[in-house]
């Protein structure tokens, strides 16, 4: 069965602070990796990583993909209180290339 | 704006009522996705239409009835629902069924009394 699986579960840090949150999958036939920041609303889309080592980048966040070991993270830096979110990772499989998400990091930055 | 909306944000219905949900895309995609996410459980896909044809039913149960009258609407009839079905519903697009990424409404709250 698919798996993707997101650590930690939950966060709390300062405004300023740098945070580092983990994906890790095992499933069939790897396509790519997606990163999706939900606030109340609807989960918009950050990056999508189908290469191993290349780092992607917005601002203030970036995102690697490891897929020798399986696991991708997202980087925010300088946070702030907007960033305060639950980020979602999905992946998508050749077949269909539909996507399998995580349950999710809930972040929550302090003033 | 992300280009999905949904309709109504919030609904409250009782188990033997009927209801719909709906879903309009104004980014000229083709293919177009029903989600459930529940509290403490990660999003779980439940249809997939491409071009207004059914491609994908994740084992739903049939007291949820997608219809997809063209590429830009998508609907979700329910009736007969259980408690264990009160969720968040997203609605996605994508260009191509499978083709990332995927553009979400901001949901429909369901609350089953």
């Amino acid at each position: 069965e698919d798996k993707v699986v997101q650590s930690p579960l939950s966060l709390v840090v300062h405004e300023g602070d740098t945070v580092t949150l983990n994906c890790s999958y095992e499933v069939t036939n790897f396509r790519s990796l997606l990163w999706y920041k939900q606030e109340k609303k609807a989960p918009t889309f950050l990056f999508m990583l189908t290469s191993s080592g290349i780092e992607k980048k917005s601002g203030r966040l970036s995102s690697i993909l490891d897929k020798k070991e399986l696991f991708s993270i997202l980087n925010i830096t300088a946070t702030q209180t907007g960033d305060s979110a639950v980020y979602l990772c999905a992946v998508a499989l050749n077949a269909g290339n539909m996507l399998t998400f995580g349950g999710g990091t809930r972040l929550m930055v302090k003033p | 704006e992300t280009g999905v909306t949904q309709t109504p944000r919030h609904l409250v219905m009782g188990m033997t009522n009927k209801k719909s949900l709906k879903c309009e895309q104004h980014l000229g995609h083709n293919a177009m996705y029903w989600y459930k996410q529940s509290a403490k459980k990660p999003l779980e896909l439940m249809f997939v239409y491409s071009l207004e044809e059914r491609v994908e039913n994740n084992s739903v149960p049939s007291r949820f009835s997608p219809e997809c009258p063209n590429s830009s609407h998508l609907f979700l009839h329910l009736h007969t629902l259980q408690p264990e079905d009160s969720a968040l519903y997203l609605c996605a697009s994508s260009q191509e069924m499978g083709r990332q990424p995927q553009h979400f409404g901001d949901g429909t709250r369901l609350s089953i009394l």
